[in-house]
């Protein structure tokens, strides 16, 4: 099983430049996450959506838009990327509210010039 | 506001000698919470999760975790250390009034020297 996958896993940028990530899980989860990490800062919560159709903001939304294209289907996009978007990006679905296991991607490590 | 914060950044043990992660949460309401492992360049794994039941709480590769409402904390413990469980380690809060929002914790560093 696949679980989810997150493409590029590499990624370098020039300021200003825009790009999106993409980000696919097959375990019919219900929810999606978004999420950088930083050192010394843990994961820190850019969007979610808790079902098909809706998107809500995280911790750190600002410099980023989200798309939750189809059950499957996450994707986040920068539009015009900055140095302080340097970071490790991961992506994670969840089966159900409260107790419910994140499941995560193997990251996407994305560098802005 | 839901948060959690874990004591130590860094933790250092020998092979063979008990495990101690310290983690607080603040929490108006009965929360979720949880341990997740993050191996070098992997993504996040869970560990074991608390959810109201048993204050203690089993995971995998021997981790467990105990609950205590009165001091606000979910400390991990494992008696023995063994090197492969040399990795980032993280306290997840979820709070019960928006449950679709879960926090990390800052993360801990275990090593674990032969």
């Amino acid at each position: 099983n696949a679980g989810v996958t997150q493409t590029p896993k590499f990624q370098v940028l020039k300021t200003g430049q825009s790009m999106t990530l993409q980000c696919a899980q097959d375990m019919n989860h219900n929810s999606m996450y978004w999420y950088r990490q930083d050192p010394g800062m843990g994961l820190r919560l850019i969007y979610y959506s808790a079902s098909e159709g809706t998107t809500d903001k995280g911790e750190v939304p600002n410099g980023y838009n989200v798309s939750r294209l189809n059950k499957r289907e996450f994707s986040l996009r920068l539009e015009s990327a900055a140095p302080s978007q340097t970071s490790v990006y991961f992506c994670a679905a969840r089966g159900g509210r409260g107790t419910g296991e994140l499941f995560f991607g193997e990251g996407s490590r994305l560098t802005v010039l | 506001a839901q948060s959690v914060t874990q004591l130590d950044s860094h933790v250092s043990v020998s092979e063979g000698t008990p495990v101690l992660l310290r983690c607080n949460y603040s929490s108006s309401y009965s929360p979720s919470l949880f341990w997740y492992v993050q191996h070098p360049n992997k993504g996040l794994q869970l560990l074991l999760k608390y959810t109201s039941a048993a204050t203690l709480v089993k995971g995998i590769n021997g981790f467990e975790a105990e609950f205590k409402k009165s001091e606000t904390s979910f400390h991990l413990t494992k008696p023995s250390a063994h090197m492969s469980d040399a990795a980032e380690y993280f306290c997840v809060v979820s709070d019960p009034r928006n449950t679709d929002k879960l926090i990390f914790g800052t993360g801990t560093r275990l090593q674990v020297f032969p």
